[in-house]
């Protein structure tokens, strides 16, 4: 994999129900992945930065985990709710190159 | 808290115009960026730079130019605008030093139409 690849593209669920989606990157020359939130008209946030094979970071109802031998990271989130509405934005940083996905717009319906 | 504020956060120009679009961080970061982000696509780099008065072209330079005469200030130029140039424009800073590793800190977005 040459670029860092997001799925789905959109995502649409139900307040409650929990969801992930997934971050492919190159696994050749991996130093950090990092996940970013990105509400509509706000500034992209930081929500994890990861580096070792095996890690799993958890702020509240988000977690994410790291497969840095076959290259992808999984971001799960427990019980949607609406505030979650955001696209959720990878980025794998190789080297001094940061390379960002195209990132998950998810939807979460009241 | 790491600010980054960006000049405008909607801009109309007109084909030919000279845009600038400044970018403020008041964390003392080494590191500036600049990108666009378009539907579909990821955010793609534009222009960076590790020092002042140091850049270094990204993926996409073409069209754009920067300036950085403060450490805080980083400034992307759009010689001569076309349409092909409307997009968001985000701007980040990050630390060389420190953790978390490079982590980026961004602005607001500058959504720019040209007309």
């Amino acid at each position: 994999i040459l670029n860092v690849e997001q799925s789905p593209q959109s995502l649409h669920v139900q307040e409650g129900d929990s969801t992930n989606f997934t971050c492919s990157f190159p696994s050749s020359n991996f130093y950090a992945l990092h996940w970013y939130r990105w509400e509509t008209a706000k500034s992209p946030e930081a929500l994890f930065v990861m580096t070792l094979n095996g890690d799993e970071k958890k702020k509240g109802r988000i977690s994410a985990t790291l497969n840095t031998k076959e290259g992808y990271s999984y971001l799960y989130i427990k019980g949607s709710q609406p505030e979650d509405s955001a696209t959720y934005l990878c980025a794998s940083h190789l080297n001094n190159d940061m390379r960002f996905g195209a990132g998950t717009r998810l939807t979460v319906k009241p | 808290d790491v600010k980054v504020t960006q000049s405008s956060r909607y801009l109309v120009k007109r084909t030919g115009e000279k845009v600038f679009l400044e970018c403020v961080q008041d964390m003392d970061h080494e590191n500036m960026f600049w990108y666009r982000q378009d539907p579909g696509l990821g955010l793609r780099l534009i222009y960076f730079s590790y020092d002042v008065k140091m850049k270094e072209k990204g993926d996409i330079p073409e069209g754009y130019s920067v300036s950085r005469e403060k450490k805080e200030r980083f400034s992307l130029i759009l010689e001569s605008a076309s349409t092909n140039q409307t997009s968001m424009y985000l701007c980040a800073s990050s630390s060389t030093s420190g953790t978390p590793s490079y982590e980026q800190y961004f602005g607001p977005g500058t959504r720019l139409t040209v007309t």
